[in-house]
């Protein structure tokens, strides 16, 4: 079975640009959830996305959306870029999120903002 | 709100050394407890988790007790090698609905095995 794949791997961008991130969940997973990775922030959790809907919210400002579709992929955009975007960009999937599932992460997408 | 301490890194030992890693939480619920590893140019893989309080996670030769007393899940190894090099995150679900799907994370800790 294929695991959780992102794309692109690696993205440059200059501040106040938007950008788009995909994430293909595992065949027959609903949930996919997102998380920032920082050296100084570590990793934190943006949000969550079930059945094509947001279940679950972090502290993150608006600029910062997503979606799934009905497949399950999910998408995540970043408006007007700030140079402390640059994060590595993770997302995981479960099978329905709940509380005995394993979330199964991809290999992250790199998002340096210059 | 919830959080999670770890211990400062990074951590470089000898192979076939000791190790603990020590991770403690703080959590108004009753969240399940999780360590992450990450190797270099990956995502995270589950590495254990425990789901109730004394319980005792295990895989790989790593383990890992739910102390609700403590507070803590402190992650030990009798016998580290070379390839568990990589960064170390321990994390817990959300206390309130046990959703593992929004994880709050440690900082992470860099863990150096020399041959």
């Amino acid at each position: 079975k294929a695991g959780v794949t992102q794309t692109p791997r690696y993205l440059i961008k200059t501040r106040g640009q938007q950008v788009t991130l995909s994430c293909s969940p595992i065949s027959g997973h609903r949930s996919v959830s997102w998380y920032q990775q920082t050296p100084g922030q570590g990793l934190q959790f943006l949000f969550e996305y079930f059945s094509e809907t947001q279940r679950n919210k972090g502290n993150f400002p608006g600029r910062f959306s997503g979606r799934q579709f009905s497949n399950s992929r999910s998408e995540m955009n970043v408006s007007t870029l700030e140079l402390g975007d640059s994060a590595l960009y993770l997302c995981a999937s479960s099978l329905l999120g709940g509380g005995q599932e394993t979330q199964y992460f991809g290999p992250g997408t790199r998002l340096l903002v210059l | 709100g919830d959080s999670v301490t770890q211990m400062e890194g990074p951590v470089t030992l000898s192979e076939e050394a000791f190790l603990t890693i020590n991770c403690t939480y703080t959590a108004t619920g009753y969240p399940s407890l999780f360590w992450y590893v990450q190797y270099p140019g990956e995502g995270l893989q589950l590495l254990l988790k425990a789901t109730k309080a004394d319980d005792k996670g295990s895989n790989k030769g790593f383990e890992a007790t739910y102390r609700k007393e403590t507070t803590s899940f402190h992650l030990e190894k009798g016998s580290v090698q070379v390839s568990d090099s990589a960064v170390y995150f321990c994390a817990l679900s959300d206390p309130f609905t046990g959703a593992n799907s929004k994880l709050t994370f440690g900082k992470g800790i860099t863990l150096s095995v020399r041959p």
